[in-house]
């Protein structure tokens, strides 16, 4: 079975820290992209950051650009996101999918940025 | 970036009746391979986002299929032949053609009447 399992959410005052993570299985973890989306409080999903199969390449969303960083370690099947300089307007579930393709989705991991 | 537009963004439905939802984007999603990486995505209450249709028509597996994709171009519809209880929630188009950044509509929220 295919599993997506994030954590690593929390309260986190603004201008705080916060990593994600994302273990998955059931698939050829290194055969994919892995995408992170979030989905804000009474707002759409958000196409947040996204990487290649070896961790070579990387992209953002222009809102987060600078401030978070999306990565990979392929030993242990497992998607990162570490989150800076965090502000209000990240609260969201934040959710791990597969591919660019977005095709299986993870359960999701809760960020309230609030202090 | 591509903006994706979907209509209605409300749309109370009577079971067992169908359902229309459409999305149009800001330009063609005709990639260069002639594909059109069009998809649509179903968010049930309280439960992760589920990819419904992808590439336009294509619908994965285990989706009922009352659940039909159709379009080109830059217009895109997704049709619910009959509407059942299950069904509830919002729906999301997304582009995957002019990427960074993959782009979502902004949701159309299905009802039951």
């Amino acid at each position: 079975e295919v599993q997506l399992v994030e954590s690593g959410g929390g309260l986190v005052q603004p201008g705080g820290s916060l990593r994600l993570s994302c273990v998955v299985s059931g698939f050829t973890f290194t055969s994919n992209w892995m995408t992170w989306v979030r989905r804000a409080p009474g707002k759409g999903l958000e196409w947040v950051a996204n990487v290649n199969k070896d961790g070579s390449e990387k992209h953002y969303v222009d809102s987060v650009k600078g401030r978070f960083t999306v990565s990979r370690d392929n030993a242990k099947n497992s998607l990162y996101l570490q989150m800076n300089s965090l502000r209000a307007e990240d609260t969201a579930v934040y959710y791990c999918v597969r591919a660019r393709a977005m095709d299986v989705w993870g359960q999701g991991t809760t960020v309230t940025v609030s202090s | 970036d591509v903006v994706m537009t979907q209509s209605p963004l409300s749309l109370p439905v009577t079971l067992g009746q169908p359902a229309s939802i459409s999305c149009r984007s800001s330009q063609s999603l005709v990639y260069s391979d002639g594909n059109t990486y069009l998809s649509w995505f179903q968010q049930r209450p309280g439960q992760s986002p589920r990819r419904l249709i992808y590439r336009v028509s294509n619908r994965d597996s285990g989706v009922p299929d009352r659940f039909s994709g159709s379009g080109s171009g830059t217009d895109f519809t997704l049709k619910i032949s009959r509407v059942e209880a299950e069904d509830v929630g919002v729906y999301y188009c997304m582009q995957g053609t002019h990427w960074p950044p993959w782009t979502f509509g902004q949701g159309t929220k299905v009802e039951i009447k």
